[in-house]
């Protein structure tokens, strides 16, 4: 079936430092790609997506990549602030194989320090 | 903005009573889903809808759990009888999804809700 793994965390990065979280994918199919963020005690967000290969998703200064060549979607953001401390998550959906579920990563925790 | 608005934000309750969750997912989107959060699992899908109508529950456990849209503008989620092992975050998020239309349409993005807290002591 469909799965995510985002790399190990928590990460902590002082403000201003560049941001890497990594992200590979299994799918049977050919899914949308997706970031979603959630801040404490809130719920997820959309973050950014990608819906084909090569295509780049960006938002608030973030941005991924969708690489079906190394089946990946990782996380870049060049220069952290403190209010990007957050979990974020990475996720799929094939519409054509699963509709319009999300499969999510297990998370990964930032911490952006000042 | 329009938003997923659930009910209760939290509740703690004793082992073997009755929970619901409530949600209200945004005007014209088509499709529910329930997500739990635990730190053990992360997110995991329980259940949702189309249209109102289930399509795939597989994610809950059939003795305890159950989910209903009783109309467009409800979801609810029941376990009966609860158990400490229940303790997550629930979340309802909701999406209009173009079912049967291209892969690309990008309608396949979700709004979630803030979550329902519970605790079974």
């Amino acid at each position: 079936g469909d799965s995510v793994t985002q790399m190990e965390g928590p990460v902590t990065l002082s403000e201003e430092a560049f941001l890497t979280i990594n992200c590979t994918y299994t799918a049977t199919g050919y899914p949308s790609l997706f970031w979603y963020v959630q801040y404490p005690g809130e719920g997820l967000q959309l973050l950014l997506k990608a819906t084909k290969a090569d295509d780049k998703g960006s938002n608030k200064g973030f941005e991924a990549t969708y690489r079906k060549e190394t089946t990946s979607f990782h996380l870049e953001k060049g220069s952290v602030q403190v209010s990007d401390s957050a979990v974020y998550f990475c996720a799929l959906s094939d519409q054509e194989t699963s509709g319009s579920r999300l499969t999510f990563g297990e998370g990964t925790q930032l911490t952006v320090n000042p | 903005d329009a938003r997923v608005t659930q009910t209760p934000r939290h509740k703690v309750t004793e082992m073997g009573q009755e929970v619901t969750m409530r949600c209200q997912p945004i005007l014209g989107h088509n499709t529910v889903f329930w997500y739990r959060q635990t730190m053990m699992q992360g997110l995991e899908l329980l259940a949702y809808f189309r249209n109102r109508a289930p399509l795939d529950d597989s994610g809950m456990p059939k003795d305890r759990f159950s989910a209903e849209m009783p109309d467009a503008t409800l979801a609810t989620l029941k376990i009966q009888p609860s158990e400490p092992r229940d303790s997550a975050v629930y979340f309802c998020a909701s999406g209009l999804v173009l079912w049967g239309r291209g892969r690309r349409s990008g309608a396949n993005v979700l709004t979630f809700g803030a979550g329902s807290r519970l605790t079974v002591l």
